[in-house]
Parts: C-alpha cells; structure tokens; sequence
C-alpha cells in the first residue's frame, strides 16, 4: 500500500514477556519514528531513525526497550519484560526529511495491552 | 524543553457553527504541525507552517502562525460531523533533531 503500516494492531500480552512491534514506512522514506500515545501524557517521542541509524534514542523509557531498522525500511520496536506500564498505542511513521520540513506520515498504531 | 499547550482539551459546537484551536509555544516555533486523529486511526496530517505570518487553507480549514512564531491557530468554518476528532500540534525541536513535539490535543465534537 502507499501508506505506513503497522503490525500487529492489537497486542494482549501478559508481564514480563517480550512482545515485538513492527513498522513498514511509505517506500523510499529514510526517516523513521517511533511515538507512544498513552492516557494522560499525549503522544511521546520515542526514537527515530535516518536511514538504518537512530542518531535520537533520547526518548526511549528504559532498556527494556530497544529498536532497530533494516535495509533503510523496516523497523522493528522490541519491549522485554512488559509492564503495565507499557500499555499504550504504538505508532510509526516516516518522512522524506533530511532537514527543513518534516512532515510525517503516520501509520494506525499498534495498540498494546499489557495485563 | 519547548512545550505546546493547546487550547480548548475539548470543544463541543453546534453543525455549521466556527470554531478556533489554539496552539501556544514557549519558545519559537521552526515549524508547525497540525494534525488530527479519529479514535482508533493514525494521525491524519492536515498542515504545515514555517513561516511568521503564514496561513494556509484546505477545504474550510485554515490554520495560521503568528508574526512571532510563538502561536498558532487552526480555524474551522461552518462545522460538520466528519470534522469531530482530536486535533494535534505538533512542532520541531529545530537543529538536527527531526523528531516532533506534541500538544495533548483538543477533541472536537460536532453536534448535528
């Protein structure tokens, strides 16, 4: 398809498993992002790629979570050891931007549900 | 850290009435973003504006930045149900970083 997708889109996981998040940009997007939107605290930067790089893992909560990019496209966002912490939408998206404007394409988020 | 602070977090009117978002920044803004968002879905982008004094316009939406760069208003004119969502702001931090910042948004409802 033309846009961002996102995969699963629903995830129930119990704690302390690991679950894996996964991402495809629009085609020949170099920039990436992963965002969490949870109840209460709004949509919340998580990290961002350029290319297979991620030069901005600033946003990243703990080292339970990490990500990585492949091939300049897919992305996948790996949580281990959930918490219930961890429940929220999921979201990715991608942009052409090298600098100057940035807009973003977002995919429909994966919803995460830690219990 | 540069903040958004969007203004009204919920707006309830009347079908075919205006309505104005407000999007304010503590520090000037490089670019801004607006967005909305149905439950369940993905952010829809809706406009984007870099320069003091900008407005942009599509369909009866029309959004504008301020001479300082500091604000911005999204204006909707003549209301109709498909426009009820949550509308987001969103800026960059400027520099290298590309990532955006994000108000906690505004949700509209439309009363038919």
């Amino acid at each position: 398809g033309a846009g961002v997708s996102q995969s699963p889109s629903n995830k129930v996981t119990e704690k302390g498993k690991d679950v894996e998040l996964r991402c495809d940009p629009i085609s020949g997007h170099t920039a990436l992002y992963w965002y969490r939107q949870s109840l209460g605290q709004g949509l919340e930067f998580l990290i961002y790629f350029q290319g297979n790089s991620a030069p901005d893992k600033s946003g990243l909560p703990s080292d339970r979570f990490s990500a990585e990019r492949t091939g300049g496209s897919v992305s996948t966002l790996t949580i281990q050891r959930t918490q219930q912490e961890d429940s929220a939408v999921y979201l990715c998206a991608s942009s052409s931007w090298t600098s100057g404007a940035n807009e973003q394409f977002f995919g429909p988020g994966t919803r995460l549900t830690v219990l | 850290s540069q903040e958004l602070e969007q203004s009204p977090q919920s707006l309830i009117v009347q079908e075919g009435k205006n309505l104005t978002i407000n999007c304010t920044s503590s520090k000037t803004l490089y670019g801004l973003y607006w967005y909305k968002q149905k439950y369940g879905e993905g952010l829809i982008f809706l406009m984007m504006l870099q320069k003091g004094g900008e407005e942009k316009s599509h369909e009866k939406i029309t959004a504008k930045l301020d001479e300082k760069k500091q604000q911005s208003s999204l204006h909707i004119t003549a209301s109709q149900p498909s426009h009820a969502g949550i509308y987001l702001c969103g800026a960059t931090r400027g520099g290298s970083q590309g990532n955006l910042i994000f108000g906690k948004g505004t949700k509209l409802s439309v009363k038919p």
